[in-house]
């Protein structure tokens, strides 16, 4: 079975432009969350996302968003992009949100540098 | 809120050394509790999981055991190769509705020939 892909593996924008990722879960996976790994802030949970509908949200501010689409892939947006926001984007994917079926897989990720 | 805290690295051993990466946690109620591996250049990769108190957790000769008396789930391997040089994460998810994993900063392993 495939496992999570991500696209772009690799993002060189500029400041004040706006990016959309990409991401395929694996296949029957129905719940996908993103979280964004720097340096100094370590590993933070983004969104998450269940049958087109979003469950929860982390603490950042309203450039990022995201959706889900009907075969469970996902997207996400970062408006306006800063300096700040250069990080590699992790994709997971789960079966579902119960007990038993949350254990996450995560992609290759997607390297975003903002210039 | 949930928290993990882990072993601060960076960890270097010689092949064949014994490995301990300590993790303990803050969470409410019965959170599943997980090591993630990531490689350069790369994603996370599921190591192990335990979802319940006193169970072990084992994959490619790395084990953990869950331990709700100390919260604790540390991550141990009796001989190290060089191939296990990565970055070690441990994290949760608590049993409420958010099913987001809380993550502890990581711990970078060497592992010298």
């Amino acid at each position: 079975k495939a496992g999570v892909t991500q696209t772009p593996r690799y993002l060189i924008k500029t400041r004040g432009q706006q990016v959309t990722l990409s991401c395929s879960p694996i296949s029957g996976h129905r719940s996908v969350s993103w979280y964004q790994q720097t340096p100094g802030q370590g590993l933070q949970f983004l969104f998450e996302y269940f049958s087109e509908t979003q469950r929860n949200k982390g603490n950042f501010p309203g450039r990022f968003s995201g959706r889900q689409f009907s075969n469970s892939r996902s997207e996400m947006n970062v408006s306006t992009l800063e300096l700040g926001d250069s990080a590699l984007y992790l994709c997971a994917s789960s079966l579902g949100p119960r007990d038993g079926q949350d254990t996450q897989y995560f992609g290759p990720g997607t390297r975003l540098t903002v210039l | 809120g949930n928290s993990v805290t882990q072993m601060e690295g960076p960890v270097t051993l010689s092949e064949e050394a014994f490995l301990t990466i300590n993790c303990t946690y803050t969470a409410t109620g019965y959170p599943s509790l997980f090591w993630y591996v990531q490689y350069p250049g790369e994603g996370l990769q599921l190591l192990l999981k335990a979802t319940k108190a006193d169970d072990k957790g084992s994959n490619k000769g790395f084990e953990a055991t869950y331990r709700k008396e100390t919260t604790s789930f540390h991550l141990e391997k009796g001989s190290v190769q060089v191939s296990d040089s990565a970055v070690y994460f441990c994290a949760l998810i608590s049993s409420g509705s958010a099913r987001q994993l809380t993550f502890g900063s990581g711990t970078q392993l060497t592992v010298l020939p």
